[in-house]
């Protein structure tokens, strides 16, 4: 079975914190998701990345960074924590091409206060 | 402009009855793919079904079937015999097949709120 894996199930950091979010699939995947889940808004996508040190901006990638130094994993990078990311934060892996399944990890609710 | 849209943020529906959701989408590249996820109140994000760009059929799997409209642009859900194990989120999700780059980027809709009832 695919496994993705995200570090922490819940995270609480302060404002202006720098924020890792870690990720890693076993499944040797191309690509790589980071989303933003918010109630009434669905899943966002914040970045992708389809080869290692390949990445591409999502609908909403300010204040957010990420890097993929290795193809198992994949990083989110908040610079400077805020408010207003407080947020639960889904990472995907899928192999390339359009007819490819994406396999999700359970998710990092972060709290930002 | 929205690439996925589903319009119905919350349905009921009663146990053993079916239920369609529905699910827009917009793209103007010829291959693509369509895909439902379910996200029970775990939080986990399981995949129910996927439709390509060029399949012919409609695509089943057991109590699910994709209802595919091409030239309409629709990808409705369908839930046949529901159960109260179906009370859950469900979301319909695109990939778009861009050559010379990056494949496969992944888009959501808001997502729809299904309860069945008792």
């Amino acid at each position: 079975d695919v496994k993705v894996t995200q570090s922490s199930r819940y995270l609480v950091k302060r404002t202006g914190e720098k924020v890792f979010l870690e990720c890693v699939q076993d499944m040797d995947h191309e690509n790589m998701f980071w989303y933003r889940q918010d109630p009434g808004l669905g899943l966002r996508l914040i970045y992708f990345s389809y080869d290692v040190k390949m990445k591409e901006k999502g609908d909403i990638p300010e204040g957010y960074s990420v890097s993929r130094e290795k193809k198992e994993r994949f990083s989110l990078i908040l610079e400077s924590a805020s408010t207003n990311q407080t947020s639960m934060y889904l990472c995907a892996s899928s192999l390339g091409g359009p007819n490819t399944e994406a396999f999700f990890g359970q998710g990092t609710r972060l709290t930002v206060v | 402009a929205q690439k996925i849209t589903q319009t119905q943020p919350g349905m009921f529906v009663q146990e053993k009855e079916a239920v369609t959701l529905d699910c827009t989408y917009d793209t103007s590249d010829p291959s693509y793919g369509l895909f439902w996820y379910k996200q029970p109140s775990s939080g986990e994000m399981i995949f129910l079904i996927y439709q390509g760009s060029y399949d012919q059929q409609n695509a089943t799997e057991g109590r699910y079937s994709l209802n595919f409209q091409k030239a309409r642009k629709s990808a409705n859900l369908v839930i046949s015999a529901s159960q109260l194990g179906d009370s859950a989120m469900y979301f319909c999700a695109m990939r778009e097949d861009h050559y010379g780059g990056s494949q496969g980027n992944l888009i959501f809709g808001k997502g729809t709120k299904l309860s069945v009832k008792p």
